[in-house]
């Protein structure tokens, strides 16, 4: 069983939609997690961090995390094509620990 | 700023061959990586460096060797080309281990015949 799971979709919504991401991981020492969004043929990059449980805004984004259900979420509203990516969730233990990646969900947001 | 750099983009090798990839970060980063993306695998980490003048195996070390060759470059070499390796490679770079902001290049595609 994989640490982190994540459903890679593709999962296409019309443009203005509201889209959930979404992962489970089953370490619970996790405590820093983050949300990458990686473009077609493009490294990734960092879209939201947090630090153990709580929400975060930033714009369209936010990011929630529940430890005692060992889930994160990624909410966009009001979603533009150009949001249209694979969405990355990562997750890591205290300072010494790797990053473990999420397999990435597909998302299209259509026109 | 560039960021990070990453070179070849692109490469095909036959089985067997060898290849180094190139890294170099403009950003002044102590910690540097190297992960290969394959389908339903997401990222995975084959080596990093905390800070130079170190290395440490990752999840996926075999196959692979690494070289910090100073605080700015960190090269992954292939010595003996398999399959296998056929990947997408990323370089990723971070103030600190792990926990910081990883950076990462636009990484190279690597086919192995």
């Amino acid at each position: 069983q994989k640490e982190v799971e994540q459903d890679p979709g593709p999962l296409s919504v019309p443009e203005g939609a509201i889209v959930s991401l979404n992962c489970t991981y089953s370490n619970s020492a996790f405590q820093y997690f983050m949300w990458y969004r990686q473009y077609s043929r493009k490294g990734p990059e960092l879209l939201m961090y947090t630090y153990s449980s709580g929400n975060k805004e930033d714009g369209r984004f936010t990011a929630q995390v529940d430890k005692s259900s060992k889930y994160i979420s990624l909410f966009i509203r009001d979603s533009q094509p150009s949001d249209s990516a694979t969405y990355l969730c990562a997750m890591s233990a205290p300072s010494g620990s790797r990053l473990t990646f999420g397999e990435g969900t597909q998302l299209t947001v259509n026109p | 700023n560039a960021g990070v750099t990453q070179t070849p983009k692109f490469q095909v090798l036959k089985t067997g061959q060898s290849m180094t990839l190139q890294c170099a970060q403009d950003m002044n980063h102590n910690s540097m990586y190297w992960y290969r993306q394959d389908p339903g695998m997401g990222l995975r980490l084959i080596y990093y460096s905390a800070s130079e003048g170190t290395t440490d195996k990752g999840e996926v070390p075999n196959g692979y060797n690494v070289s910090r060759l100073n605080k700015r470059e960190f090269s992954l070499r292939l010595e003996s080309a398999a399959p296998s390796q056929t990947s997408v490679y990323f370089c990723a770079s971070s103030e600190s281990p792990y926990t910081d902001t990883q950076y990462f290049g636009p990484g190279t595609r690597l086919t192995v015949l």
